[in-house]
């Protein structure tokens, strides 16, 4: 059964730093799409950032750009979310997802990132 | 980039109705680019269909997905309680790389 685990969501101050973390079980993250997608409260769905399969190619939304940083450490099983310079709309529940290229087939169970004074 | 409306915003049916739900793309999709995700209050989305009409592992067959080009459509032939969910279709692009629709509300009527 795959399962994906994140942790590391809070509160935290504008202009301040978070690192989000997803372990996989079941599910290898270095042989899988990896992305993170957030939703904040009350809205859709919005795709943040994804690290490709093999070679660990990354994208982000240009919202994030210059700001976020994707990463995952094979040998731990885990993908990682970098997140600098926080600003209140980034305030969301925050999902790791994984699969395809194209589309996510398993979700973790969302964390949630406030960003406030 | 591409944009994609869903429509209606929100649809009020009554369980054992047929659920017709679109997704419009601003330009040309894939047909092999485009998902649908059903959200529960709470809950992460799951994955329905994908390829824009494979079903996903362990969905039930009343759940269809169709189109192509720049108009696609969820259909669900006979509405369950527990089908009673926001529904999202998502792309996978050039730049960005994925975009989701703001969602269609499915409500009990």
């Amino acid at each position: 059964e795959v399962q994906l685990e994140a942790s590391g969501g809070g509160l935290v101050q504008p202009g301040g730093s978070l690192g989000l973390s997803c372990a996989a079980s079941g599910f290898t993250v270095s042989g899988n799409y990896m992305t993170w997608v957030r939703q904040a409260p009350g809205k859709g769905l919005e795709w943040v950032s994804v690290i490709y399969s093999g070679g660990g190619t990354t994208y982000y939304a240009d919202s994030v750009k210059g700001r976020f940083t994707i990463s995952r450490d094979n040998s731990k099983n885990t993908l990682y979310l970098q997140m600098d310079s926080l600003r209140a709309e980034d305030t969301a529940v925050y999902y790791c997802a994984g699969g395809a290229k194209y589309y996510f087939e398993y979700w973790g169970q969302g964390v949630l990132v406030t960003v406030s004074s | 980039e591409i944009v994609l409306t869903q429509f209606p915003g929100t649809l009020s049916l009554s369980p054992g109705e047929r659920a017709t739900l679109s997704c419009r793309a601003s330009q040309s999709v894939s047909s092999n680019y485009l998902a649908w995700y059903q959200q529960k209050p709470g809950q992460a989305p799951r994955l329905l269909i994908y390829g824009a009409s494979s079903r996903a592992t362990g969905i039930p067959d009343r759940f269809s997905g169709s189109g192509s080009g720049t108009d696609f459509t969820l259909t669900i032939s006979r509405l369950e309680p527990e089908d009673f969910a926001v529904y999202y279709c998502q792309q996978y692009g050039s730049s960005p790389k994925y975009t989701f629709g703001q969602g269609t509300k499915l409500e009990i009527k």
